[in-house]
């Protein structure tokens, strides 16, 4: 039973534009968000998150989205730069804590190209 | 400061051989460790959990297992590698606000 779902495998997309990256979920007990970054041969590292509690978070370029209704959350990269090129992995927990497990969805690789 | 060191980084052995991957975590106690697998053009795969000392939880069948010999040290070992093992094994531990990874091992199994 996947319970978190990124159904886009990959994503390309032009320097400058906008990347968007989408994750569904279906355990309406999660209660936080986030986005890691994988880079080839690295382990993840996180990139932002977001509390059920808000339906957006902004750090820098990266904004996500959340819509609980729906069940949906999505990650925007505005400028893109090639540098954004990397495997993101989106993740929910039940609460905040120590002992709270990340469920990972499968990934999706973004390529920005010059 | 906080950190997760994993060990080695590349690693290839035959199928039959075993195997031993260690992680160890400083600048905290009783961590909750996680063992996960990303298999080649997969997402990541929880393999492994830990919440103390001798303390394992399996989240699949598979021909790996897992210890916790110290409060801060997690290992994953294998008697007999199969080939479907291969893959980039990951090491994290949990910070309360997400997961800390390691750097990660590539193992190719030949």
């Amino acid at each position: 039973d996947q319970q978190v779902k990124q159904n886009s495998p990959s994503l390309s997309v032009q320097e400058g534009r906008i990347s968007i990256l989408n994750c569904d979920y279906t355990n309406s007990m999660f209660d936080y968000f986030l986005w890691y970054k994988k880079y080839p041969a690295e382990g993840p590292t996180f990139l932002i998150s977001i509390s059920s509690i808000k339906d957006k978070n902004e750090d820098g370029r990266f904004t996500v989205f959340l819509n609980k209704s729906a069940k949906h959350l999505s990650l925007h990269i505005v400028p893109s730069q090639p540098g954004d090129s990397a495997v993101y992995f989106c993740a929910a927990s039940v609460g905040l804590t120590s002992g709270s497990r990340l469920t990972f969805g499968e990934g999706t690789q973004l390529t920005v190209n010059p | 400061s906080q950190t997760i060191h994993q060990w080695p980084a590349t690693l290839v052995q035959p199928v039959g051989s075993p195997l031993s991957l260690e992680c160890t975590v400083e600048g905290t106690s009783n961590p909750n460790l996680y063992w996960y697998r990303q298999a080649a053009g997969r997402g990541l795969q929880l393999l492994f959990y830990s919440v103390g000392i001798g303390q394992i939880s399996s989240e699949v069948p598979q021909n790996l297992s897992a210890s916790r010999p110290q409060d801060r040290q997690f290992i994953l070992s294998s008697k007999k590698l199969l080939l479907s093992d291969s893959g980039f094994y990951l090491c994290a531990w949990s910070t309360g606000g997400g997961y800390t990874f390691g750097s990660g091992t590539r193992l190719t199994v030949v």
